[in-house]
Protein backbone atom coordinates (compact mmCIF):
# COMPACT_ATOMS: atom_id res chain seq x y z
CA UNK A 1 0.00 0.00 0.00
CA UNK A 2 1.78 3.22 -0.96
CA UNK A 3 2.00 5.87 1.45
CA UNK A 4 1.14 9.67 2.11
CA UNK A 5 3.07 11.52 -0.89
CA UNK A 6 4.09 14.70 -0.40
CA UNK A 7 5.80 17.48 -2.85
CA UNK A 8 8.03 19.11 -2.76
CA UNK A 9 10.36 17.92 0.08
CA UNK A 10 12.06 21.23 0.27
CA UNK A 11 11.15 24.50 -0.59
CA UNK A 12 13.27 27.68 0.03
CA UNK A 13 11.70 31.02 -0.70
CA UNK A 14 11.98 34.93 0.72
CA UNK A 15 9.60 36.88 2.55
CA UNK A 16 6.19 38.61 0.87
CA UNK A 17 6.85 34.71 -2.16
CA UNK A 18 3.82 32.43 -2.58
CA UNK A 19 4.57 29.29 -2.19
CA UNK A 20 2.35 25.92 -2.26
CA UNK A 21 2.59 22.11 -1.04
CA UNK A 22 0.71 19.20 -2.69
CA UNK A 23 -0.07 15.92 -1.20
CA UNK A 24 -1.61 12.65 -2.07
CA UNK A 25 -3.02 11.11 0.46
CA UNK A 26 -3.32 6.68 0.80
CA UNK A 27 -6.33 5.34 -1.45
CA UNK A 28 -9.57 5.17 -0.13
CA UNK A 29 -8.95 7.70 2.98
CA UNK A 30 -11.75 9.90 3.54
CA UNK A 31 -10.00 12.12 6.05
CA UNK A 32 -6.97 14.51 5.07
CA UNK A 33 -4.90 16.80 7.33
CA UNK A 34 -2.87 19.29 7.25
CA UNK A 35 -0.07 20.15 10.24
CA UNK A 36 2.51 22.94 10.87
CA UNK A 37 5.52 21.47 12.87
CA UNK A 38 8.17 24.30 14.19
CA UNK A 39 11.68 23.35 14.87
CA UNK A 40 11.43 21.90 18.40
CA UNK A 41 7.44 22.06 18.48
CA UNK A 42 5.42 18.96 17.81
CA UNK A 43 2.64 19.24 14.86
CA UNK A 44 -0.08 21.30 15.11
CA UNK A 45 -3.19 20.73 13.38
CA UNK A 46 -3.82 23.61 10.59
CA UNK A 47 -6.69 22.57 8.83
CA UNK A 48 -8.54 18.94 8.14
CA UNK A 49 -10.96 17.70 5.60
CA UNK A 50 -13.56 15.08 5.51
CA UNK A 51 -13.86 13.81 1.70
CA UNK A 52 -13.75 17.52 0.27
CA UNK A 53 -15.40 19.41 2.66
CA UNK A 54 -13.48 21.40 5.54
CA UNK A 55 -13.86 19.45 9.57
CA UNK A 56 -11.92 22.53 11.31
CA UNK A 57 -9.94 25.17 10.05
CA UNK A 58 -9.98 26.79 13.25
CA UNK A 59 -5.93 26.97 13.41
CA UNK A 60 -5.77 28.03 9.80
CA UNK A 61 -4.33 31.78 9.81
CA UNK A 62 -6.71 32.59 6.85
CA UNK A 63 -5.08 35.78 6.20
CA UNK A 64 -2.49 33.90 4.34
CA UNK A 65 -3.27 30.34 4.17
CA UNK A 66 -5.47 28.52 2.17
CA UNK A 67 -6.11 24.98 1.48
CA UNK A 68 -8.45 23.01 -0.62
CA UNK A 69 -9.29 19.22 -1.48
CA UNK A 70 -11.30 19.74 -4.84
CA UNK A 71 -12.25 16.31 -5.91
CA UNK A 72 -11.67 15.07 -2.53
CA UNK A 73 -8.51 13.04 -3.04
CA UNK A 74 -5.47 15.03 -3.11
CA UNK A 75 -4.81 18.76 -1.77
CA UNK A 76 -3.04 21.98 -1.72
CA UNK A 77 -1.81 23.94 0.59
CA UNK A 78 -0.42 27.50 -0.12
CA UNK A 79 0.56 30.09 1.50
CA UNK A 80 0.09 33.76 0.36
CA UNK A 81 1.95 36.30 0.89
CA UNK A 82 4.74 33.80 3.12
CA UNK A 83 6.80 35.82 6.71
CA UNK A 84 9.61 34.40 8.32
CA UNK A 85 7.50 33.05 11.09
CA UNK A 86 6.24 30.35 8.31
CA UNK A 87 9.64 28.77 8.07
CA UNK A 88 8.27 24.59 9.64
CA UNK A 89 7.97 21.51 8.21
CA UNK A 90 4.27 20.80 6.59
CA UNK A 91 2.80 17.78 7.29
CA UNK A 92 0.43 16.07 5.46
CA UNK A 93 -1.76 12.96 7.22
CA UNK A 94 -5.03 10.84 6.02
CA UNK A 95 -6.80 8.61 7.96
CA UNK A 96 -9.81 5.91 6.74
CA UNK A 97 -12.38 7.89 8.64
CA UNK A 98 -12.62 10.56 11.13
CA UNK A 99 -12.59 9.80 15.25
CA UNK A 100 -10.07 7.23 16.77
CA UNK A 101 -8.61 5.58 13.50
CA UNK A 102 -4.74 6.15 12.96
CA UNK A 103 -3.53 9.14 11.07
CA UNK A 104 -0.84 8.04 7.99
CA UNK A 105 1.42 10.83 8.13
CA UNK A 106 3.39 11.66 4.69
CA UNK A 107 7.28 12.56 4.92
CA UNK A 108 6.42 16.33 4.88
CA UNK A 109 7.85 19.64 2.99
CA UNK A 110 10.95 21.60 4.71
CA UNK A 111 9.98 25.45 3.90
CA UNK A 112 12.88 27.66 4.14
CA UNK A 113 11.44 31.67 4.29
CA UNK A 114 14.62 34.18 4.29
CA UNK B 1 -7.81 23.45 27.36
CA UNK B 2 -6.55 19.67 26.58
CA UNK B 3 -2.52 19.75 26.63
CA UNK B 4 0.25 16.85 26.25
CA UNK B 5 3.57 17.81 28.22
CA UNK B 6 6.62 15.01 27.68
CA UNK B 7 10.63 15.37 28.91
CA UNK B 8 12.77 17.14 27.64
CA UNK B 9 15.22 16.20 25.57
CA UNK B 10 17.95 15.15 24.19
CA UNK B 11 18.01 12.09 25.40
CA UNK B 12 21.35 10.18 25.38
CA UNK B 13 21.47 6.73 26.48
CA UNK B 14 23.65 3.27 25.48
CA UNK B 15 23.08 0.25 23.34
CA UNK B 16 20.90 -1.92 25.75
CA UNK B 17 20.17 0.55 28.51
CA UNK B 18 16.60 1.26 29.93
CA UNK B 19 14.71 3.73 28.58
CA UNK B 20 11.83 5.79 29.92
CA UNK B 21 10.45 8.87 28.25
CA UNK B 22 7.88 10.52 30.63
CA UNK B 23 4.41 12.03 29.14
CA UNK B 24 1.73 13.50 31.40
CA UNK B 25 -1.59 14.84 29.63
CA UNK B 26 -4.62 16.95 30.77
CA UNK B 27 -7.65 16.74 28.67
CA UNK B 28 -11.35 16.30 29.70
CA UNK B 29 -12.94 12.67 29.30
CA UNK B 30 -11.40 9.99 27.84
CA UNK B 31 -9.00 10.89 25.06
CA UNK B 32 -7.00 7.30 23.24
CA UNK B 33 -3.34 8.05 23.90
CA UNK B 34 -0.23 7.80 21.26
CA UNK B 35 3.30 7.10 21.03
CA UNK B 36 4.35 8.66 17.13
CA UNK B 37 8.34 8.06 16.42
CA UNK B 38 9.57 10.54 13.73
CA UNK B 39 13.13 9.05 12.18
CA UNK B 40 15.55 11.48 10.64
CA UNK B 41 13.94 12.52 7.07
CA UNK B 42 10.84 10.81 7.88
CA UNK B 43 7.49 11.41 8.43
CA UNK B 44 5.84 10.34 11.93
CA UNK B 45 4.86 6.81 12.37
CA UNK B 46 2.43 5.73 15.06
CA UNK B 47 4.52 3.49 17.67
CA UNK B 48 1.63 2.45 19.72
CA UNK B 49 -1.92 3.80 21.19
CA UNK B 50 -4.07 2.56 24.03
CA UNK B 51 -8.02 3.70 23.82
CA UNK B 52 -8.67 3.19 27.52
CA UNK B 53 -7.50 3.47 30.91
CA UNK B 54 -5.31 0.56 32.18
CA UNK B 55 -5.04 -0.55 28.50
CA UNK B 56 -1.31 -1.48 27.49
CA UNK B 57 0.17 -0.23 23.79
CA UNK B 58 2.93 -1.69 22.22
CA UNK B 59 4.97 -2.32 19.35
CA UNK B 60 9.09 -3.13 18.92
CA UNK B 61 9.67 -3.65 22.32
CA UNK B 62 8.31 -0.53 23.48
CA UNK B 63 5.12 -0.38 25.79
CA UNK B 64 3.04 2.20 27.40
CA UNK B 65 0.06 2.22 29.76
CA UNK B 66 -3.03 4.40 30.08
CA UNK B 67 -2.85 5.88 33.62
CA UNK B 68 -5.85 7.98 33.92
CA UNK B 69 -5.10 8.48 37.74
CA UNK B 70 -1.94 9.77 37.04
CA UNK B 71 -2.74 11.54 33.73
CA UNK B 72 0.54 9.30 32.28
CA UNK B 73 1.28 7.02 29.66
CA UNK B 74 4.79 6.89 29.42
CA UNK B 75 7.43 5.18 27.08
CA UNK B 76 9.46 2.57 28.16
CA UNK B 77 11.55 0.23 26.66
CA UNK B 78 13.76 -2.66 28.05
CA UNK B 79 17.27 -2.66 25.95
CA UNK B 80 17.17 0.11 23.33
CA UNK B 81 19.09 0.39 20.10
CA UNK B 82 21.29 2.65 17.92
CA UNK B 83 18.27 2.01 15.56
CA UNK B 84 16.02 3.30 18.10
CA UNK B 85 17.61 7.00 17.34
CA UNK B 86 14.54 9.18 16.65
CA UNK B 87 12.22 12.21 18.30
CA UNK B 88 9.45 10.20 20.01
CA UNK B 89 6.12 12.63 20.19
CA UNK B 90 2.97 12.07 22.72
CA UNK B 91 -0.11 12.59 21.53
CA UNK B 92 -3.84 12.44 22.91
CA UNK B 93 -6.98 12.31 20.54
CA UNK B 94 -9.85 14.25 21.77
CA UNK B 95 -13.03 14.86 19.23
CA UNK B 96 -11.16 13.93 16.74
CA UNK B 97 -8.44 16.24 17.50
CA UNK B 98 -4.92 15.63 17.60
CA UNK B 99 -2.46 17.43 20.31
CA UNK B 100 1.20 16.73 20.16
CA UNK B 101 3.71 17.07 22.63
CA UNK B 102 6.98 18.99 21.61
CA UNK B 103 8.68 15.92 21.14
CA UNK B 104 11.91 13.86 22.60
CA UNK B 105 14.86 13.33 20.69
CA UNK B 106 16.58 10.74 21.63
CA UNK B 107 20.17 9.21 20.96
CA UNK B 108 21.55 6.08 21.37
CA UNK B 109 25.54 5.30 21.36
CA UNK B 110 27.17 2.18 20.36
Amino acid sequence: EAGVAQSPRYKIIEKRQSVAFWCNPISGHATLYWYQQILGQGPKLLIQFQNNGVVDDSQLPKDRFSAERLKGVDSTLKIQPAKLEDSAVYLCASSSLAGRAEQYFGPGTRLTVT
Amino acid sequence: GNSVTQMEGPVTLSEEAFLTINCTYTATGYPSLFWYVQYPGEGLQLLLKATKADDKGSNKGFEATYRKETTSFHLEKGSVQVSDSAVYFCALNRDDKIIFGKGTRLHILP
